[in-house]
């Protein structure tokens, strides 16, 4: 049973690279996420996309893009990586308006 | 613009004492609420509370939903040392069908 795969796990970048995290589903989800998880800070939703074509920002879009050309696939491209975005990553996906279901978390350094 | 507050923030009990957890919340056009757990990794799902259903029981844990005066509480009774965990609250809403979290209770339970 795969659920939600994001990839890599681990990750470290230098101050300016780009990157993408992956992320996958194979449920039928219509909703997809990305969420951002600091310290006392709880899950911050960065963009979400209610179905294919169709994406939208959430609370904390800024350096982060995001594209939902299928249903299955929601990768999350940082442009240009800074040290604040050092944080762990979660993608989550759901029908809409139902449980969401995460994928394991991808934590991500930047020196 | 949707919001969910938890509290408290963090809260320190014995082995078989109870706790209240409390979240509330703003949303435009409400759906549903969930209660996730959370320990080292990803969230793991709890309870999903609607219109239709605003009680629900699972072992030592339940969870009620005030539609009124818009929040929830999640009761945790003969609590374990297994139950240490951040408890996070979300709140969803029809019209975008984005899922809005709360900065979650940190819960410790000594022995």
């Amino acid at each position: 049973n795969a659920g939600v795969t994001q990839t890599p796990k681990f990750q470290v970048l230098k101050t300016g690279q780009s990157m993408t995290l992956q992320c996958a589903q194979d449920m039928n989800h219509e909703y997809m996420s990305w969420y951002r998880q600091d310290p006392g800070m709880g899950l911050r939703l960065i963009h979400y996309s209610v179905g294919a074509g169709i994406t939208d920002q959430g609370e904390v879009p800024n350096g982060y893009n995001v594209s939902r050309s299928t249903t299955e696939d929601f990768p999350l491209r940082l442009l240009s990586a800074a040290p604040s975005q050092t944080s762990v990553y979660f993608c989550a996906s759901s029908f809409l308006g139902g449980t969401i279901y995460f994928g394991e978390g991808s934590w991500l350094t930047v020196v | 613009e949707d919001k969910v507050v938890q509290s408290p923030l963090s809260l320190v009990v014995h082995e078989g004492d109870t706790v209240t957890l409390n979240c509330s919340y703003e949303v435009t056009n409400f759906r549903s609420l969930l209660w996730y757990k959370q320990e080292k990794k990803a969230p793991t799902f709890l309870f999903m509370l609607t219109s239709s259903g605003i009680e629900k029981k699972s072992g030592r844990l339940s969870s009620i939903l005030d539609k009124k005066e818009l929040f929830s509480i999640l009761n945790i009774t003969a609590t374990q040392t297994g139950d240490s965990a951040i408890y996070l609250c979300a709140v969803v809403g029809s019209g975008t069908y984005k899922y809005i979290f709360g900065t979650g209770t940190r819960l410790k339970v000594l022995a």
